[in-house]
């Protein structure tokens, strides 16, 4: 079965500083893995994805992810964190086989701190 | 328009009531979903259409009961709801073809059952 993990519940960085979400995978197959962030009361917003080719995937709001197949990882990055960054991310894999059905990990909370 | 939209935002009701909630998309998507999340946690798949016809349904209880009445528009009609059902709702839709997409969120609905 397809699945992800995300081992921190909350990142905390200052404003201006780089900041990593972790997320791991584990699938049969290809990994298709995406980045989803929520606002509070808000619905889920697309970041990017990772089908294949080159393993640094660049999307959304100044956000990049890099797939790393031997560590079976995908973390997601920003060079410079603003304190509009503050959300909730969520890493996503598709279901194998199963059109672009998505199975979620536990969600990271980020906090970008002035 | 690349939006999924949903209705109402909040609603309230008893248990006793019978409630529907609203989600329509103009992108020519065919594969339209319905998630629950609770707070703080990762969205839980309920229901998959796919080209107006039912092809998931993970165990949902069956005072939700799901309806695709045309290729825009997905509605969840809820009875006999009990506390615990409050939560954010949230659909979701995306092209349902081989290729990888990503699923376009809407802002969801919040439910209280009281």
């Amino acid at each position: 079965a397809q699945s992800v993990a995300q081992p921190e519940d909350q990142v905390n960085v200052a404003e201006g500083n780089p900041l990593t979400v972790k997320c791991t995978y584990s699938v049969s197959g290809n990994p298709y893995l995406f980045w989803y962030v929520q606002y509070p009361n808000r619905g889920l917003q697309f970041l990017l994805k990772y089908i294949t080719g080159d393993n640094l995937v660049k999307g959304s709001y100044g956000f990049e992810a890099e797939f790393n197949k031997s560590q079976t990882s995908f973390h997601l990055k920003k060079p410079s964190a603003l304190v509009s960054d503050s959300a909730l991310y969520f890493c996503a894999v598709r279901y194998n086989n199963a059109g672009n059905m998505l199975t979620f990990g536990g969600g990271t909370r980020l906090m970008v701190k002035p | 328009d690349t939006e999924v939209t949903q209705t109402p935002k909040h609603l309230v009701m008893g248990m006793t009531n019978k409630k529907s909630l609203k989600c329509e998309q103009h992108m020519g998507h065919r594969a339209m979903y319905w998630y629950k999340q609770k707070a703080k946690k990762p969205p839980e798949l309920m229901f998959v259409y796919s080209y107006e016809k039912l092809s998931i349904n993970e165990s949902v209880p069956s005072r939700f009961s799901p309806e695709c009445p045309n290729s825009s528009l997905l509605n969840l009609h809820l009875h006999a709801l009990q506390p615990e059902d409050s939560a954010l709702y949230l659909c979701a839709s995306s092209p349902p073809t081989s290729r990888v997409n990503e699923q376009f969120f809407g802002p969801g609905t919040r439910l209280t059952v009281l």
